[in-house]
């Protein structure tokens, strides 16, 4: 059965601090990776994806980025945090390119509160 | 572009009663359309995915049809529980290779005694 981890669960960074968040996934070759982030009463917001390993695609921008040096490792960093950054962050994989129909598998999840 | 919307931010209801949540899209693409559950404090988990033909889904007593004409794909149960209360995305996904999906705003689900 595929598992999926993430880490921390829980921050509370000041602004200007960096950050790094940590997605791994196990029991699945080449997984789809997804961070979605969510504001406190806000919807799910898709950040990046990735299909292979050192392939990124940025979805939208929010001086965050993220990077996959492993096949199931999918990390999200940013040097310098703002306040807009609180929030909820998710990591999810699907199945890879071909089996992919768009259903997600979340983690738990990774609350961060910028003060 | 492609977009899903919610229009119910709240609903609220009493135990027993049915329950209609709306949901319809916007798409370029044929898309698979979604419903996620998510618990206080909790991931969000699938409850429920469109099918190709036209099968309708069904899961925990919820179903949702996809009906292309009118580009909806709103969720229904016959009788509502208190353990149904959530929140609720329904959610799209798009290009070529479905490895975008985009989610609506959510709508929160109270089901009271």
């Amino acid at each position: 059965a595929q598992t999926i981890h993430q880490w921390p669960v829980a921050e509370i960074k000041a602004v200007g601090s960096p950050l790094s968040l940590g997605c791994t996934i196990k029991g699945k070759s080449s997984p789809n990776l997804y961070w979605y982030w969510q504001a406190t009463g806000g919807t799910l917001q898709q950040l990046f994806y990735s299909i292979t390993v050192g392939q990124v695609e940025s979805v939208v921008q929010l001086n965050l980025s993220a990077s996959r040096p492993k096949d199931d490792q999918f990390i999200l960093s940013t040097e310098k945090l703002l306040l807009s950054h609180s929030g909820f962050y998710l990591c999810a994989w699907s199945p890879r390119l071909g089996e992919n129909t768009g259903q997600l598998y979340f983690g738990e999840g990774s609350k961060l509160t910028v003060l | 572009g492609d977009s899903v919307t919610q229009t119910e931010g709240l609903v609220t209801l009493t135990e027993g009663l049915p329950v209609m949540l709306n949901c319809t899209y916007q798409s370029t693409y044929s898309p698979f359309l979604f419903w996620y559950v998510q618990h206080l404090n909790e991931a969000p988990k699938l409850l429920l995915k469109s099918f190709t033909d036209n099968k309708r889904p069904e899961h925990q007593g919820f179903h949702a049809t996809l009906h292309k004409s009118s580009s909806s794909f709103h969720l229904q149960k016959s009788s509502a529980q208190l353990s149904d209360s959530a929140l609720y995305y329904c959610a799209l996904s798009y290009g070529s290779s479905g490895n975008k999906l985009i989610f609506g705003i959510g709508t929160l689900l109270s089901v009271k005694p």
